[in-house]
């Protein structure tokens, strides 16, 4: 299993962009990488998954390199409702949810 | 309105007493897992199921039974023998792989905090 490494929490002021770095060295050729977000007292919800390079959608965006060691999820412009608990998953057999990265953004 | 439904949102258990937690989905997915998590940690897999009728362990089974008599619904039965069931316990379900698709997205519930008395 694909095991990852997240720093444990990050801080950031409102309008900012927050990028965080998650390493997966070795992920599955065929494993997509996934994160989610998670806020207190509610189950984690879907932010956005890729394979390679970049991807973007309306919430976040994530960069890939190419050998897919590690990726990075980059939020733009955050605001203190993105303070919240961030998980990164390579896709595997079985999801391991591990510590994450708590992210605090101050006014 | 699609989507996975736990019941209750709080439980709270006597001592030697077993207690069920309730997860329907209505979003047609195969596979349906459970997870607890513990205050400032991660989520931890306790079980896990693919199809009706089958279902295999995850990391925290002990303590813990399921059942998949059917496709909607995944009960999770926290027994006497789990010894500090407090935690906060959420219900997931994903859809089956289809290639070329985005994989293995996992959906979950509201989540249901038990606690002892």
């Amino acid at each position: 299993l694909a095991k990852t490494t997240q720093p444990i929490s990050m801080d950031s002021y409102e309008g900012q962009e927050v990028n965080i770095t998650c390493s997966h060295n070795n992920i599955a050729t065929n494993d997509y990488i996934t994160w989610y977000q998670q806020f207190p007292s509610q189950g984690p919800r879907f932010i956005i998954q890729g394979y390679k390079t970049k991807v973007t959608n309306e919430v976040a965006s994530l960069f890939i390199p190419a050998d897919r060691k590690s990726s990075t999820l980059s939020l733009p412009r955050v605001s203190l409702s993105d303070t919240a608990v961030y998980y990164c998953l390579p896709e595997t057999g079985k999801l391991i949810f591990g510590q994450g990265t708590t992210l605090q953004v101050k006014p | 309105d699609g989507g996975i439904t736990q019941s209750p949102k709080y439980l709270f258990r006597k001592e030697g007493q077993n207690v069920t937690l309730s997860c329907e989905q209505n979003l047609n997915h195969d596979a349906m897992y459970w997870y607890r998590q513990d205050p400032g940690q991660g989520l931890r897999l306790i079980y896990y199921s693919q199809i009706v009728n089958d279902f295999q362990k995850g990391d925290i089974a002990e303590g813990y039974s399921v059942s998949r008599e059917k496709k909607e619904s995944f009960p999770l039965t926290v027994t006497s023998a789990q010894k500090n069931p407090t935690a906060f316990y959420l219900c997931a379900s994903s859809p089956p792989r289809v290639a070329g698709l985005a994989k293995n997205i996992q959906y979950f519930g509201a989540g249901t905090r038990l606690s002892v008395l």
